[in-house]
Parts: C-alpha cells; sequence; structure tokens
C-alpha cells in the first residue's frame, strides 16, 4: 500500500531564516507530487507540482521553491522566511494509468509558524 | 478566478439531521468531482467522488449528487453525527488539465451538535 509522510510534523522559525520541508510517497513510482499550503481556517493553495525528477511548475510566484532530487521526494524550500509563510503545508501524490488519475492523496501536513 | 465555487463557508446541524454542502463550477472540461474530508490538523482524506454519467453516487450516509446541465454538485450526509465535524472541500478536474490538478473549493466547516 502507499504512503506519504511530512516532516517535520511541526516548526517554529524566526522571520528571515531558511526552510527545508520534506515530503516521501511510498509503494508507488513516477507519482505526481503537489505542495499544497492552507492559512489558517481557510482553502487550499496549490504551490508547486511536479511530474518527475527535476520538473517542477510553480503556480504561484513566491519566495518559496521546490525540488525533486529522487522520484518519491519532493522538498519545499524557502532561502529567507516571511511572515505570511507561516501556514499549513501540504504534500499529496497521485498517479497515471492506476485508477483515477485526478485522485490526490495527502500526507499528514507540516505546521510551520514564522515569529 | 475561483474555478470552484463552495457554499456555505460554515454549517452547523443537530445530531441526526441533514448536512449539505453545495458546490458549482464554470469548465465544461471537468469530469471529475471528488470531496475530502480534512479534520483539525490532519491532511485531507478523500471522501467520495463521482463523474458525470450519473447523477447520484451513495456511500453509507453520503451521497453526492451531480446535475450536469446546472454545473453543479452537492454533498449530502445524512443522519449527520458529531463525529462528522469537519472541514469539507470539492474538487473538479478534467482529463485535460495539468496531469491531475485539482481546482478545490474555499472548504465547509460543519459542526455536528450532539
Amino acid at each position: 500500500s502507499q504512503t506519504i509522510h511530512q516532516w517535520p510534523a511541526t516548526l517554529v522559525q524566526p522571520v528571515g531564516s531558511p526552510l527545508s520541508l520534506e515530503c516521501t510517497v511510498e509503494g508507488t513510482s513516477n507519482p505526481n507530487l503537489y505542495w499544497y499550503r492552507q492559512a489558517a481556517g481557510r482553502g487550499l493553495q496549490l504551490l508547486f507540482y511536479s511530474v518527475g525528477i527535476g520538473q517542477i511548475s510553480s503556480e504561484v510566484p513566491q519566495n518559496l521553491s521546490a525540488s525533486r532530487p529522487q522520484d518519491r521526494q519532493f522538498i519545499l524550500s524557502s532561502k529567507k522566511l516571511l511572515l505570511s509563510d507561516s501556514g499549513f503545508y501540504l504534500c499529496a501524490w497521485s498517479t497515471l494509468g492506476q485508477g483515477p488519475q485526478e485522485t490526490q492523496y495527502f500526507g499528514p501536513g507540516t505546521r510551520l509558524l514564522v515569529l | 478566478q475561483q474555478q470552484v465555487k463552495q457554499s456555505p463557508q460554515s454549517l452547523i446541524v443537530q445530531k441526526g439531521g441533514i448536512s449539505i454542502i453545495n458546490c458549482a463550477y464554470e469548465n465544461t472540461a471537468f469530469d471529475y468531482f471528488p470531496w475530502y474530508q480534512q479534520f483539525p490538523g490532519k491532511g485531507p482524506a478523500l471522501l467520495i467522488a463521482i463523474r458525470p454519467d450519473v447523477s447520484e453516487k451513495k456511500e453509507g450516509r453520503f451521497t453526492i449528487s451531480f446535475n450536469k446541465s446546472a454545473k453543479q454538485f452537492s454533498l449530502h450526509i445524512m443522519d449527520s453525527q458529531p463525529g462528522d465535524s469537519a472541514t469539507y472541500f470539492c474538487a473538479a478536474s478534467g482529463r485535460g488539465s495539468t496531469l491531475g490538478r485539482l481546482y478545490f473549493g474555499r472548504g465547509t466547516q460543519l459542526t455536528v451538535w450532539p
């Protein structure tokens, strides 16, 4: 069965500090990977998606970046955090050719607080 | 531009009642409509999904009603329970969309009072 992991679960960082959030998927190969941000009490904002190693598409221009160094690893980074980067960060995956390709499965999330 | 519009933003229902959440879309290329359930501090989980070749899909107490001509779909939770208290998101995707991209509604926070 497939599982998705995110870490850390919670993070408190000062403004201006760097950020690295990691997401890994097990039990599937060549997944589509997604990063979302959810502000408190708000909806899901798609930040980045990736269809393969080294292939990243950005949805919203901002001080965040994403990388996919391995097939099942997706990393969200920032060189300098802003207060507005606080939120709940969710990684998700989906597959092509195996059942509904549009179905996305979400990880447990990382809660980031920038102070 | 919001591709999927969801209402209401919040909903309070008594235990045993029916919870109804509505969504509307404009893009006629959408052909997959999932609903996600999210508990506080957790990631969203797929609850139920429908394709436009059927007008209704039922799984236990959860039913999706789909009106293709009106471009609307809704989630009905029968015999609502306190454990159903969560945020619900509707979403839509089309085979022509960017490799499985889902467009989400803004979410509905459901509270079921015992």
